[in-house]
């Protein structure tokens, strides 16, 4: 009964492909994020989908694209991996938008050769 | 432009003691303030959210504080124990969600 889910956990991908990041949300929130927490452990907002709509897009390459089906889940794709992109994604959900108290997934470590 | 800084980076106490963290924050115009733990490989756990309405709220052994016109939160652990070890982290809601980089904290037994 896992309430944000992450999948996978870890993934080790060679510069130059393309992967995907899943997550989904079984709380019933209307709004879930991805954010990447670089090395330095800061956490900086990529993404936040409200009722599959994009609410907030930060300054991220465009080789990143979320991808939300329905409410519940919040897929992220990159394209062209390159080695900055080496980090720790979460997932995140709330119901409702700002201010609210937001759930986190255990992470998706990705490491780029 | 909303910073959020944690002071200090790491902590290491012998089992038992009280503790203070902070969190401060350069823009008062916040919605609320949010303390997270966050456990090696795992996510982050909410442990307190505190309304920019409110001075305090407190769950168990931990209370936290905010005061807004000094931009300032404190979180208070009593009695501290072995699993508290973790990082933890502040999250301050403005225009948008604003991360301190986190106190990690180690509780020696």
């Amino acid at each position: 009964d896992t309430a944000v889910s992450q999948t996978p956990k870890y993934l080790v991908t060679q510069m130059g492909n393309d992967k995907s990041i899943k997550c989904e949300q079984n709380l019933g929130h209307d709004t879930m994020y991805w954010y990447k927490q670089d090395s330095k452990k800061f956490l900086k907002i990529m993404f936040s989908y409200n009722n599959k709509e994009l609410i907030i897009n930060e300054t991220v390459p465009n080789r990143f694209s979320p991808k939300s089906p329905d409410k519940a889940h919040l897929n992220l794709h990159i394209n062209s991996l390159e080695l900055g992109d080496s980090a720790v994604y979460f997932c995140a959900s709330s119901q409702g938008g700002k201010g609210q108290p937001q759930h986190f997934g255990d992470g998706t470590r990705l490491s780029i050769l | 432009k909303q910073e959020v800084t944690q002071i200090p980076a790491a902590l290491s106490v012998p089992e038992g003691e009280n503790l203070v963290l902070n969190c401060s924050f350069t823009d008062s115009a916040i919605y609320n303030l949010q303390w997270f733990r966050q456990d090696p490989g795992k996510g982050l756990t909410s442990l307190l959210l505190i309304q920019s309405s409110q001075r305090e709220q407190t769950s168990g052994r931990l209370n936290a504080s905010l005061d807004k016109s000094s931009g300032r939160s404190t979180l208070y652990i009593a009695a501290s124990q072995p699993g508290d070890s973790a990082t933890y982290l502040c999250a301050v809601w403005g225009y948008q969600l604003i991360w301190g980089a986190g106190t990690k904290l180690i509780i020696k037994p």
